[in-house]
């Protein structure tokens, strides 16, 4: 079974420049979830789909990120414009069932998308 | 809210060795699970366990143990004769249950060097 694939795996831009990352999840799983995670610190929510309903974007900065999640599949997460703070590790992960379930449920994470913004 | 926290930053040990992670959880609900990922130099989180808070039974899967106690918040985890593949960065993790609004809360993660 193919696990959770993410690309690019590495980016490079320049500040104000935009950028976005891809996400396949796990075939058949409802719930999708973006992470950041900078250097020495673990990865921290950015959002939750429960197919391609957002259910939780509290933590999304959205005066420069946005994500979407159409047909309840592939996700993409996109900033714009970048700024130096949002070089990071961007994770995707995935998990089967949706509601109380999605706390329960292991997640299955993607290598990630590792961001620098010069 | 809730908060894990890993106080070891890096441990290093020579190859062989016993050595146990610490992680200290905060939480205000009855029910939530606890998790413990590795992540190796290629980047991708790997599941390792998950406990519910109902369930204080210790666990042990070959050369690895967790130990969960409700009375001191804490969920360790001993990797017993230590090898030089178990070198990662291991993070501990809480959800909440209610549909797990907030996601995992991870904490900062422990760096274990296991050398030959």
């Amino acid at each position: 079974e193919a696990g959770v694939v993410q690309s690019p795996r590495y980016k490079i831009i320049e500040k104000k420049q935009p950028v976005a990352f891809w996400c396949n999840p796990i075939s058949g799983h409802n719930t999708l979830y973006w992470y950041l995670q900078n250097l020495g610190q673990g990865p921290e929510l950015l959002i939750r789909y429960e197919n391609e309903e957002a259910v939780d974007d509290s933590q999304l900065p959205k005066d420069r990120f946005s994500a979407e999640r159409l047909k309840g599949v592939d996700s993409t997460l996109k900033i714009q414009p970048a700024e130096l703070g949002d070089s990071a590790v961007y994770l995707c992960a995935s998990s089967p069932g949706q509601g109380a379930l999605s706390s329960y449920n292991e997640q299955f994470f993607g290598p990630g998308t590792r961001l620098t913004v010069l | 809210a809730q908060k894990v926290t890993q106080a070891q930053t890096e441990i290093s040990v020579v190859e062989k060795e016993d050595v146990t992670l610490d992680c200290v959880y905060e939480t205000r609900d009855t029910t939530y699970y606890l998790f413990w990922y590795k992540q190796p130099p290629s980047g991708e989180l790997v599941f390792l366990i998950r406990r519910n808070s109902f369930d204080e039974q210790n666990e042990i899967s070959g050369r690895y143990s967790w130990n969960f106690q409700k009375s001191t918040s804490s969920f360790n985890f001993t990797i017993t004769a230590s090898q030089v593949v178990d070198s990662a960065v291991y993070f501990c993790a809480l959800s909440e249950a209610g549909g797990g609004a907030d996601g995992l809360t991870f904490g900062k993660g422990t760096h274990l060097i296991i050398q030959p």
